[in-house]
């Protein structure tokens, strides 16, 4: 059974940036894709992106200047930043497993970011 | 790219069948049969119901089905019970091999 858990800071400056490490147990990060998606407090969804295992990227259009996915294969890890963060920022930040380039079947359990000063 | 757009709220009494719809554009929905559905309760992770339009993940039960027509998606749940009360958002690959998200649709058991 894969698991995602992410991990990082819970709070992050204005203007700062976000940076989120997912860790991948129970499986080989190998041959899939793997996607960060994003919740803000009481509201919707909202896709960031994701990554191949080889490291080929496509990201959400309205995020796309400020955010950078990356793999590491060796660790089993992929890692998400978000550069100049703002407040709308703020977002319970899920990692997934992304299968069939467009649905995801392993989540993390989430973990809150909160920008502020 | 806009969010896709479900109802803010649904609701059905036990037994009941209950649809939601997931509306997108010829740039999402309508010309790609890749939406799939999650299932989210209060303080948990998303988890995937439906995908590939109709196509149900292992364990997930039969009472829940996707199909499509034109533009909408939709997701149908049969013989409601009161463990389906949560939110339920659809998803959509789209032009330039992004992902959309719906709105949400809050799905109260009477």
């Amino acid at each position: 059974q894969v698991q995602l858990q992410e991990s990082g800071p819970g709070l992050v400056k204005p203007s700062e940036t976000l940076s989120l490490t997912c860790t991948v147990s129970g499986g080989s990060i190998t041959n899939s894709y793997w996607g960060w998606i994003r919740q803000p407090p009481g509201k919707g969804l909202e896709w960031i992106g994701y990554i191949y295992y080889t490291g080929s990227t496509n990201y959400n259009p309205s995020l796309k200047s400020r955010v950078a996915i990356s793999v590491d294969t060796s660790k089993n890890q992929f890692s998400l930043k978000l550069s100049s963060v703002t407040a709308a920022d703020t977002a319970v930040y899920y990692c997934a497993r992304g299968e069939g380039y467009s649905y995801f079947d392993y989540w993390g359990q989430g973990t809150l970011v909160t920008v502020s000063s | 790219q806009s969010a896709l757009t479900q109802p803010a709220s649904v609701s059905g009494s036990p037994g009941q069948s209950i649809t939601i719809s997931c509306t997108g554009t010829s740039s999402d929905v309508g010309s790609y049969n890749l939406v799939s559905w999650y299932q989210q309760h209060p303080g948990k992770a998303p988890k995937l119901m439906i995908y590939e339009g109709s196509k149900r993940p292992s364990g997930v039960s039969n009472r829940f089905s996707g199909s499509k027509s034109g533009n909408t998606a939709s997701l149908t749940i049969s013989g409601l019970q009161a463990e389906d009360e949560a939110d339920y958002y659809c998803c959509s690959y789209a032009a330039g091999s992004t992902l959309v998200f719906g709105g949400g649709t809050k799905l109260t058991v009477l």
